[in-house]
């Protein structure tokens, strides 16, 4: 069965640094990739896909995430981070022979330090 | 801007009940799913549903079962609520196949 794991539940970042969140997966076939944003009490936002294309995909808020099939990763990036990016993030997989259905990280929580 | 609109923010319910959860979205779409949320966790698909009157299992399906009578609405289920299922439900959709979900702002249940 697919799996996503997604490399720290929490990270502590400085206002304008990088945000760096990493997300892996076990698959032999080719996935859907997701990565959403959760703010506190909201549900899920879309922040960007990857379906094949480009493998260096953009998304809202200044965010991007490039899928390297070598190492099975699709790490999310942000060069400066802002205060508004505090929030929870979730990657997830998708499949076609899994009938579409979405498989999540256990999700990074981000906190932007002033 | 599709919207998926969940019926409660937060309940408060008592072991034994038979709790439903609504949710209705405005887009046409297909696929509807339900999650639950829990800390460390992330999402855990319960049910999902590709059409009308057409239901699967996800990965908890569990002490819960789902209605889809209309498109636009996909009904949860607790068929005789337990405190292990408090947690946060989130029920999104999408248009068919890989297309990206939607998500409602979920309801926070509480079983006590």
């Amino acid at each position: 069965a697919q799996s996503v794991t997604q490399l720290g539940s929490h990270v502590s970042v400085s206002e304008g640094a990088l945000v760096l969140l990493r997300c892996n997966y076990s698959s032999s076939v080719p996935p859907y990739l997701f990565w959403y944003v959760q703010y506190p009490n909201q549900g899920l936002q879309l922040l960007l896909k990857y379906t094949s294309a480009a493998t260096l995909v953009k998304g809202i808020n200044g965010f991007e995430a490039e899928f390297k099939k070598s190492e099975t990763s699709f790490h999310l990036t942000k060069p400066s981070a802002h205060m508004s990016d505090a929030a929870e993030y979730f990657c997830a997989v998708s499949f076609k022979a899994a009938g579409n259905k979405l498989t999540f990280g256990g999700g990074t929580r981000v906190l932007v330090k002033p | 801007d599709v919207k998926v609109t969940q019926s409660s923010r937060y309940l408060v319910k008592r072991t034994g009940e038979k709790v439903f959860l609504e949710c209705v979205q405005d887009m046409d779409h297909e696929n509807m799913f339900w999650y639950r949320q829990d800390p460390g966790l992330g999402l855990r698909l319960i049910y999902f549903s590709y059409d009308v009157k057409m239901k699967e299992k996800g990965d908890i399906p569990e002490g819960y079962s789902v209605s889809r009578e209309k498109k636009e609405r996909f009904s949860l289920i607790l068929e005789s609520a337990s405190t292990n299922q408090t947690s946060m439900y989130l029920c999104a959709s999408s248009l068919r196949g890989w297309q990206p979900q939607h998500f409602g702002d979920g309801t926070r249940l509480s079983i006590l």
